[in-house]
């Protein structure tokens, strides 16, 4: 299996547009969490899914921000509209079980810049 | 609330061994993980604690006792390629499933 993968790896826009990170997470896994990383806040857990059913948004921080999940191939997290303060590394991770696990394999993440 | 509390900074020499303390507070908890992020890259899995005792990865040992809420990570023969940001993380039940939650982070330079 190739992994999870994300895209884009970078991404520069301008404030006030729409930004739209992907993920694949890897075939058979059940649960798929997306993390923002910023060195003030460290890694912070935005939202996860279970079999596709968002779980908790509890970490989503504003309603700009909206994830989907519409198979288990496939995710993606929103921002819209943009804002300086957005520019951090958006990680995606899948676990293979839904219940009990820890372990998550994550993606190369999506470092995002908004100017 | 969720909360892991561990060092931001950890320095040490090749060859030596080094210990990175991990408390948590939370609501549920299912085990303690450790992962490490070396620059740019992405975190990966290290290792993981269910029960209480030491678990051991070739030069790496994760330990867990789950009445004192605490964990750590143990780092020996220490190499300069171990110099990364080594994270410990709590899988806790949600309304469904687990919450992975993440630590801050501890970053280990190694030095000659």
């Amino acid at each position: 299996d190739a992994g999870v993968i994300q895209s884009p790896r970078h991404e520069v826009t301008e404030m006030g547009q729409e930004v739209t990170l992907r993920c694949k997470p890897i075939s058979g896994h059940n649960s798929l969490f997306w993390y923002r990383q910023t060195m003030m806040r460290g890694l912070e857990l935005l939202i996860y899914f279970n079999n596709n059913v968002p779980i908790d948004d509890s970490g989503m921080p504003e309603d700009r921000f909206s994830a989907k999940m519409p198979n288990a191939s496939f995710s993606t997290l929103k921002i819209q509209p943009s804002e300086p303060r957005d520019s951090a590394v958006y990680f995606c991770a899948s676990s293979p079980r839904a219940v009990g696990n820890t372990e998550a394999f994550f993606g190369q993440g999506t470092r995002l810049t908004v100017v | 609330g969720q909360s892991l509390e561990q060092p931001s900074e950890v320095t040490a020499v090749e060859g030596a061994i080094v210990q990175i303390n991990c408390t948590y507070q939370t609501s549920g908890f299912y085990g303690l993980s450790w992962y490490q992020q070396h620059d740019g890259g992405a975190p990966t899995f290290l290792s993981y604690n269910a029960l209480d005792g030491l678990e051991e990865t070739g030069r790496f040992s994760s330990f867990l006792s789950r009445s004192d809420s605490y964990g750590y990570l143990l780092l020996q023969e220490l190499q300069m390629k171990d110099s990364a940001s080594y994270f410990c993380a709590v899988g806790a039940p949600g309304q469904a499933g687990t919450a992975l939650i993440f630590g801050k982070g501890t970053t280990l330079s190694v030095s000659s």
